[in-house]
């Protein structure tokens, strides 16, 4: 069965702190991994898209890394601030054109 | 401006009485799908479609139709709602097969009574 994790569900971290969000998924057939952003009540922001064929992505304080071996896809922000506070989600589209995501990483940054 | 819209944001309806939440993307994507979102459960794809006149199930399918008349339009539809049906509605679009950036709605939150 295709299915997504992330840990932690929560973190809460003072200000300033470097942070690395983690995502696994079963089945390496892939076409790609998104990593998103969810306000409360808003709807999905995407973030960083690694196709299967890359290692990683960057954006600004954010970089994304993804290691279809093992499964596994990291989301690094450095100099977390308080508006990084959110939902980070993963989502990853396999090639039955499937895209499922994970359950979420639930981010409090504090002053 | 690029958006995906949804129609309604919220909405409140009783067990049985048919509705339909509008999606309607502007960036002449072809690539359209719905999700609900529970807690605990995450994000689950509803239904997909590839283009216009192409549709297919995702991982919960049941109960709910979709149609993909207009490549800019993707309307769910709820022929006889379920509590169980309560959640929060996404809808969300690409350019291509899913190779490219999903862009999402603001979402539906649905109450069945």
């Amino acid at each position: 069965k295709q299915e997504v994790t992330q840990i932690p569900a929560a973190l809460s971290v003072p200000e300033g702190e470097n942070l690395v969000l983690n995502c696994s998924f079963t089945d390496s057939a892939i076409y790609n991994l998104q990593w998103f952003r969810q306000d409360p009540g808003k709807g999905l922001t995407s973030l960083l898209l690694i196709q299967s064929s890359q290692r990683e992505q960057t954006s600004g304080r954010l970089n994304a890394s993804l290691d279809k071996s093992s499964g596994r896809s990291t989301l690094y922000i450095a100099a977390s601030q308080p508006g990084d506070s959110a939902t980070y989600l993963c989502a990853v589209l396999y090639n039955t054109d499937k895209l499922i995501f994970g359950t979420g990483t639930r981010l409090q940054v504090f002053p | 401006e690029a958006q995906v819209t949804q129609n309604p944001r919220y909405l409140i309806t009783v067990t049985g009485k048919k509705l339909t939440v509008t999606c309607s993307q502007n960036m002449n994507h072809e690539y359209m799908s719905w999700y609900r979102q529970d807690p605990g459960l995450g994000l689950r794809q509803i239904y997909y479609s590839m283009n216009v006149e192409v549709t297919d199930k995702g991982d919960v399918p049941e109960g709910y139709k979709v149609s993909r008349k207009e490549k800019r339009n993707f309307p769910l539809i709820l022929e006889s709602p379920s509590p169980n049906q309560t959640s929060l509605y996404f809808c969300a679009s690409s350019l291509g097969r899913g190779q490219e950036t999903q862009y999402f709605g603001p979402g539906t939150r649905l109450l069945v009574l």
